[in-house]
């Protein structure tokens, strides 16, 4: 157990319609990113954020939108959903802003219908 | 083409072998080398980092850097069934500035 906590495990939701996923980092740490891992694209890094403020953004589309709150738990906003956006999203935490050592919680699974 | 390239295998070896997982990268200016393990339905956890070119060695586990031929190797020695998952090479090229680049991960089964 990585001490990440994401919620929810799974989520089934159809075209079109918008979902929140949430992410708590380990006790201690600053930062969080978030990844989207499909079969076909491999895990692809999509925002970090470190006490709250944004870090770097990778392939994140205009559609997806994060923050960080100020007890650092973070949540992902995914809206006007695809079919192609189903995929396992991961939420990751190290202690500092620059930091090798992510910790990943267990993702949640989206499937979009 | 892809900035990380890995074998998607699966790569099945038999109990005790030792197992050779390989990424080559694009991107010269990738510095940082990590090596992360994943479980079916877990989230990824790190194995091996290592900085620049060079050897690093953690118990069965030794990783490789050879930033001339733009290729890291992960070896496993005395392979376990314990062993079996997915194996995902990552890189990052700037200090501060935590963008990793993950391969798409090599399936490994090792059987008793």
């Amino acid at each position: 157990d990585s001490g990440v906590t994401q919620t929810p495990k799974h989520l089934i939701t159809a075209t079109g319609q918008r979902v929140t996923l949430r992410c708590s980092p380990r006790s201690g740490d600053l930062s969080v990113y978030w990844y989207q891992q499909s079969l076909d694209q491999g895990l692809q890094f999509l925002i970090q954020y470190y006490n709250g403020e944004e870090r770097a953004k990778g392939n994140i589309l205009e559609r997806f939108s994060a923050q960080q709150f100020p007890d650092l738990h973070s949540e992902l906003n995914l809206s006007s959903l695809e079919l192609g956006d189903s995929a396992l999203y991961f939420c990751a935490s190290s202690p500092g802003d620059f930091s090798y050592e992510q910790y990943f919680g267990p993702g949640t699974r989206l499937t979009v219908t | 083409q892809k900035e990380v390239e890995q074998d998607p295998g699966p790569l099945s070896v038999p109990e005790g072998a030792i197992v050779s997982l390989n990424c080559t990268y694009s991107n010269s200016a990738f510095q940082y080398f990590m090596w992360y393990r994943q479980y079916s339905r877990k989230g990824p956890e790190l194995l091996m980092y290592t900085y620049s070119s060079g050897n690093k060695e953690d118990g069965r586990f030794t990783a490789q850097v050879d930033k001339s031929s733009k290729y890291i190797s992960l070896f496993i020695r005395d392979s376990q069934p314990s062993d079996s998952a997915t194996y995902l090479c990552a890189m990052s090229a700037i200090v501060g500035f935590q963008k990793l680049v993950f391969g798409t991960g090599t399936r490994l089964l090792v059987s008793p």
